[in-house]
């Protein structure tokens, strides 16, 4: 992997479903790994930052885990709500660099 | 209070102008950064001043010129306003490096 890369490109899901999507990115130098959550016409969102192989964050409904060795991370949403509808974005920095290389993101709809 | 503040938040302007947006951040981080986001939704970082210092220019045309006059304030100024230039521009901030960046809610450039 030569890139950020995430997928689903989007998802389209029921209220009250389960959802994960996956964030891909080379595994050499890195240095941590973030989520965002990207509501239309607004400004991205921190949810997690993770920079420890093995890591798992929550935060309500919402956790990741990371693995560095094979360069992955996944985002998790439990019990899915509309208010959920959202672009999530990974990026990944590398060294001691505040460089954020973005992936393109994963849109995520919920209906009732 | 608002963390990330960006001025304008709309612009629109004529090809061959010159503009600047403003951007401040009263979180007392060390570290800002100025994104574009391109037509496919992707968040690309052109800048990133550490403590008034450049430390992150990416393959940006010279028409763009950052200017940092204190840590909480870094502007973006554009020369000779060229049709590719129509996107929104982020600002964000971190305290350091690796920490969540906090991202302000986009400058809405059009240049016709």
């Amino acid at each position: 992997i030569l890139n950020v890369e995430q997928s689903p490109q989007s998802l389209h899901v029921q209220e009250g479903d389960s959802t994960n999507f996956t964030c891909s990115f080379p595994s050499s130098n890195f240095y941590a790994l973030h989520w965002y959550r990207w509501e239309t016409a607004k400004s991205p969102e921190a949810l997690f930052v993770m920079t420890l192989n093995g890591d798992e964050k929550k935060k309500g409904r919402i956790s990741a885990t990371l693995n560095t060795k094979e360069g992955y991370s996944y985002l998790y949403i439990k019990g899915s709500q509309p208010e959920d509808s959202a672009t999530y974005l990974c990026a990944r920095t590398t060294g001691t660099a505040s460089k954020l290389t973005f992936g393109t993101g994963t849109r995520l709809q919920v209906t009732l | 209070d608002t963390a990330v503040s960006q001025t304008p938040k709309y612009l629109v302007t004529q090809m061959g102008n010159d503009k600047s947006i403003k951007c401040e951040q009263n979180l007392g981080h060390d570290t800002m950064y100025w994104y574009k986001q391109d037509s496919k939704k992707f968040l690309k970082i052109m800048f990133s001043y550490n403590n008034k210092e450049l430390i992150i220019n990416e393959t940006v045309p010279n028409r763009f010129s950052p200017k940092s006059p204190d840590k909480a304030h870094l502007n973006l100024h554009i020369n000779s306003l060229e049709l590719g230039d129509s996107a929104v521009y982020f600002c964000a901030s971190s305290q350091a490096a690796v920490d969540t960046q906090y991202f302000g809610p986009g400058t809405r450039l059009t240049v016709l």
